[in-house]
């Protein structure tokens, strides 16, 4: 019930493209989805994160859609550049876990000039 | 700016020989974390500090102890590495617990031979 479900396992766009990255979970008690980015050799990096409250945020090329009554939410990135190109994580944590994170199993995005 | 700071990059070490990764922040956050990240896999939680507070995660081998002398610095020992521990080993700072941003460190690559 403590797992975040996260597909695609890897995924290839051209340049100006538009990749969707989806999790799922089970643990209705999760009220925190923070998604991470991560380029090789460096620590992972917040990118966005939403509270089920909202159904979707944007913040420039990045959105999280939320469906709460499906327990599923999603990373778009709309414009995807080359220097888009990371590992990209789901998580999710709940009050009663406090900080603990939840990862999903990460997505590998390859962006294509 | 270097927010969280991970020392060494790179640690080799021989199977069963103690080791030290280190880590350091500038950011006088109350909360440090240890996460063991292994090729192509999520960060996995080991351990975090609320200020002097220590909470074990459940699964945490017993061979991965940390300590933390002040608000600033976190170490991780690993007693006695097996090849199993080789993996990326990353350190991570919030200010609080609750759906408060992790700023995560480069990490360090352990080797064990």
């Amino acid at each position: 019930q403590q797992q975040v479900k996260q597909s695609p396992q890897s995924l290839i766009v051209q340049k100006g493209g538009i990749p969707i990255i989806n999790c799922a979970y089970e643990n209705t008690a999760f009220d925190y989805f923070p998604w991470y980015q991560q380029f090789p050799g460096k620590g992972p990096a917040l990118l966005i994160a939403i509270r089920p409250d909202v159904s979707e945020k944007k913040e420039g090329r990045f959105t999280i859609s939320f469906n709460k009554s499906a327990k599923q939410f999603s990373l778009h990135i709309m414009d995807s550049q080359p220097g888009d190109s990371a590992t990209y994580f789901c998580a999710a944590s709940s009050a009663a876990s406090g900080s603990r994170l939840t990862f999903g199993e990460g997505t590998q995005l390859t962006v294509n000039p | 700016d270097a927010m969280v700071i991970q020392n060494p990059r790179y640690q080799v070490t021989q199977f069963g020989k103690p080791v030290t990764l280190s880590c350091s922040q500038t950011l006088n956050h109350n909360v440090m974390y240890w996460y063991q990240q292994k090729s192509s896999q999520a960060p996995k939680l080991l351990f975090h500090y609320y200020d002097k507070d220590f909470n074990n995660e459940a699964d945490t081998p017993d061979n991965f102890q940390s300590r933390r002398p002040n608000t600033s610095f976190c170490f991780l020992d690993i007693r006695s590495p097996g090849l199993g521990d080789a993996a990326m080993y990353l350190c991570a700072t919030s200010r609080d617990i609750q759906f408060d941003t992790q700023y995560f460190g480069p990490g360090t690559r352990l080797t064990v031979l």
